[in-house]
């Protein structure tokens, strides 16, 4: 299972773009990278996944180089409400191995 | 996306005692689910993957014998901590795995359980 390496927090302010980049460099051929949100007591949330390039829904775009060696989870205009851990896993769905996230604050 | 519910949100117990978590994947079927826990401030840490009519396969350092695992159906994984006490509490996660239109197999989670042994 590849490795993930992430900030271990970030602040922003409200109405910012906040890109958080997640570093895999021993990503396999058939692995994917998934994106999940937590608050506190609760379950992660799914936000985002893709294998290359760019995408992108209505929370978030997930940006993905030709290398695959790292992504970068975006989230436009932030508000109080983003303040959570993020978490990018690496996988090909087999199982799931959380590394430490991002502890992402949101101030007004 | 895919609703995946526990049952209890939240349980406390006498040292000793056995308690049983249920995990349902509402809307969707799941050949696996998967348990995790989680203490305060740390990351996920998977506990066991639960497949359905078959034995769970335990990461390694679970103990098989204390958290017990029933795959009985499709749409239920139930975790049994048996004996427990007090370094047992914690938050109890589950997952279901499952391929959405347009995804890969993708794991979607329950809101977790809390446990205090006291």
């Amino acid at each position: 299972l590849a490795k993930t390496t992430q900030p271990i927090s970030m602040d922003s302010y409200e109405g910012q773009e906040v890109n958080i980049t997640c570093s895999h460099n021993n990503i396999a051929t058939n692995d994917y990278i998934t994106w999940y949100q937590q608050f506190p007591s609760q379950g992660p949330r799914f936000i985002i996944q893709g294998y290359k390039t760019k995408v992108t829904n209505e929370v978030a775009s997930l940006f993905i180089p030709a290398d695959r060696k790292s992504s970068t989870l975006s989230l436009p205009r932030v508000s109080l409400s983003d303040t959570a851990v993020y978490y990018c896993l690496v996988g090909d769905g087999r199982k799931l191995i959380f590394g430490q996230g991002t502890e992402l604050s949101v101030k007004p | 996306g895919a609703v995946v519910s526990q049952h209890p949100s939240r349980v406390i117990c006498k040292s000793g005692t056995s308690v049983k978590i249920e995990c349902r994947s509402l809307d969707f079927q799941a050949t696996t689910m998967f348990w995790y826990r989680q203490f305060p401030k740390k990351s996920l840490m998977l506990m066991a993957t639960s497949n359905e009519g078959s034995k769970a396969t335990y990461e390694q350092g679970v103990e098989k014998d204390k958290f017990l695992i029933n795959h009985a159906s499709l749409t239920l994984s139930t975790l049994t901590v048996t004996s427990a006490h007090p370094e047992d509490s914690s938050f109890y996660i589950c997952s279901a795995r499952t391929r959405e239109r347009g995804r890969q197999e993708t794991q979607y989670f329950g809101p977790g359980t809390r446990l205090l042994v006291l």
